[in-house]
């Protein structure tokens, strides 16, 4: 089945530590995206990639460092410079062009 | 700025009855509009979309609309069933172009459907 994987799905952290979430797919989209959403609230856009070994920051990409090795992996590293990393990250991705973007089933973070 | 909202945070309905919610979106220039809905814990899944040039769309029990004169998108959900019950956004692209990637979303509006 096509579609597009996060893991894991719950992660916890110590204070200080990096940690990489995993997004995987399988859809031959160009296009990858993650997004950060805190309770109550809409998605923010953390980094995005139109094509493999490129990526561009978004509203919220201070503390987290991307990259696109792989047209079907979009890792995303939330760094010990993240103030407030406690939160569901959501990577989604989309078709070159298109903007219709397909959604994974998070990873919420929590750091303790 | 630009930006996408939703007017109602909370919505409860009737089950069997239809549901209506609002986004206002303020970027004239957006042409590309997608609904989604969130589940407890899950991704936010697609329901429906709409470009500019349409004022109206209807999918399986959904149906949006688009205003474009007075910057407004609604959802439609005829006879609301208790697994509609969830968070729905809206979200825009400024440019449905291959220059534009970025989706613009609301805060969303939780639906509660009452058996």
């Amino acid at each position: 089945d096509g579609g597009i994987t996060q893991s894991p799905k719950y992660l916890f952290r110590k204070e200080g530590q990096n940690v990489t979430l995993s997004c995987e797919q399988n859809l031959n989209h160009d296009a990858m995206y993650w997004y950060r959403q805190d309770p109550g609230q809409g998605l923010r856009l953390i980094y995005y990639s139109q094509i493999v070994n490129d990526f561009q920051k978004g509203d919220i990409a201070e503390g987290y460092s991307v990259s696109r090795e792989k047209k079907e992996s979009f890792p995303l590293t939330v760094t010990s410079a993240q103030k407030n990393p406690t939160a569901f990250y959501l990577c989604a991705s989309s078709i070159k062009g298109g903007t219709e973007a397909f959604f994974g089933q998070g990873t919420r973070l929590t750091v303790v | 700025g630009e930006s996408v909202g939703l007017h109602l945070p909370t919505l409860s309905v009737q089950e069997g009855d239809n549901s209506i919610i609002n986004c206002a979106y303020s970027n004239s220039a957006s042409d590309y509009f997608i609904w989604y809905k969130q589940e407890s814990g899950k991704g936010p899944q697609f329901i429906i979309d709409i470009r500019s040039n349409m004022d109206k769309r209807q999918g399986q029990r959904v149906t949006v609309l688009l205003n474009k004169t007075v910057k407004h998108l609604s959802l439609q959900i005829a006879a609301t069933q208790p697994g509609d019950s969830a968070v729905y956004f809206c979200a825009e692209n400024p440019s449905s172009g291959a220059g534009s990637y970025q989706l613009t979303f609301g805060k969303g509006t939780k639906l509660s459907v009452i058996p």
